[in-house]
């Protein structure tokens, strides 16, 4: 079956970056798209980017441009977020999202199995 | 980039009542080639993560009750749950992936009165 195990928990100081790794098994990871989102304490969703694990292509949130990185390590089937530049505003859940449908389908773009959760705390 | 907003923020109903939940986009999420509306509703429960519920707008994921349904097409939808269930309890949340940013409405708040 599908699952998605991310890294645990982080704790690091403002101005400092954070990687968070989401390690796939049970499908073709090549084939199905992951999105990142992220939720700060008893708020809403907030969506972070895509990576296509095929070519390493991404499309980020513009909040986050110049600050997050998204890569995939297709050897180990392990995709990455690391944010950089880290503020208070930062601490959150990050999830990671995998496509409902393979890129041939019309189902790539739906967030469908999601990884537990990685708690990510920035504080001095 | 198109912005999701969803109402109300909090709702309370009684359970076996109905319960309806709203989402806009601002601008039109229908994808005339394929006559598709490019919306998705998640469920989260406390310390949990989102739980597909329905997407194309309509179409309800496999495994989700009968009970959850959605409707609408272009910029406004509705997430109905016909008989509301003590386990309904959750946040629940659209999304429109017609466009990158995929953006998320706030989230509703479901209770129980």
């Amino acid at each position: 079956q599908v699952q998605l195990v991310q890294s645990g928990a982080e704790v690091k100081k403002p101005g400092a970056s954070v990687k968070v790794s989401c390690k796939a098994s049970g499908y073709t990871f090549t084939n199905y798209e992951i999105n990142w989102v992220r939720q700060a304490t008893g708020q809403g969703l907030e969506w972070m980017g895509w990576i296509n694990p095929n070519s390493g292509d991404t499309g980020l949130a513009q909040n986050f441009q110049g600050r997050v990185t998204m890569t995939r390590d297709t050897s180990i089937s392990t995709a990455y977020m690391e944010l950089s530049s880290l503020r208070s505003e930062d601490t959150a859940v990050y999830y990671c999202a995998r496509s409902k449908g393979d890129y041939s389908s019309i189902w790539y773009a739906i967030p469908e199995s999601w990884g537990q959760g990685t708690l990510v705390t920035v504080s001095s | 980039d198109i912005v999701m907003t969803q109402s109300p923020d909090s709702l309370a109903v009684s359970l076996g009542e109905r319960a309806t939940i709203n989402c806009k986009s601002s601008q039109s999420i229908l994808y005339r080639s394929d006559n598709k509306n490019y919306l998705a509703w998640y469920q989260q429960k406390p310390g949990q993560p989102p739980k597909l519920l329905i997407y194309w707008a309509s179409t309800r994921e496999s495994g989700v009750p009968d009970r959850f349904s959605g409707s609408g097409s272009g910029t406004d939808f509705t997430l109905t749950i016909s008989s509301l269930q003590a386990e309904d309890v959750a946040v629940y949340f659209c999304q429109q992936y017609y466009a990158t940013p995929r953006g998320f409405g706030q989230g509703t708040r479901l209770e129980i009165k």
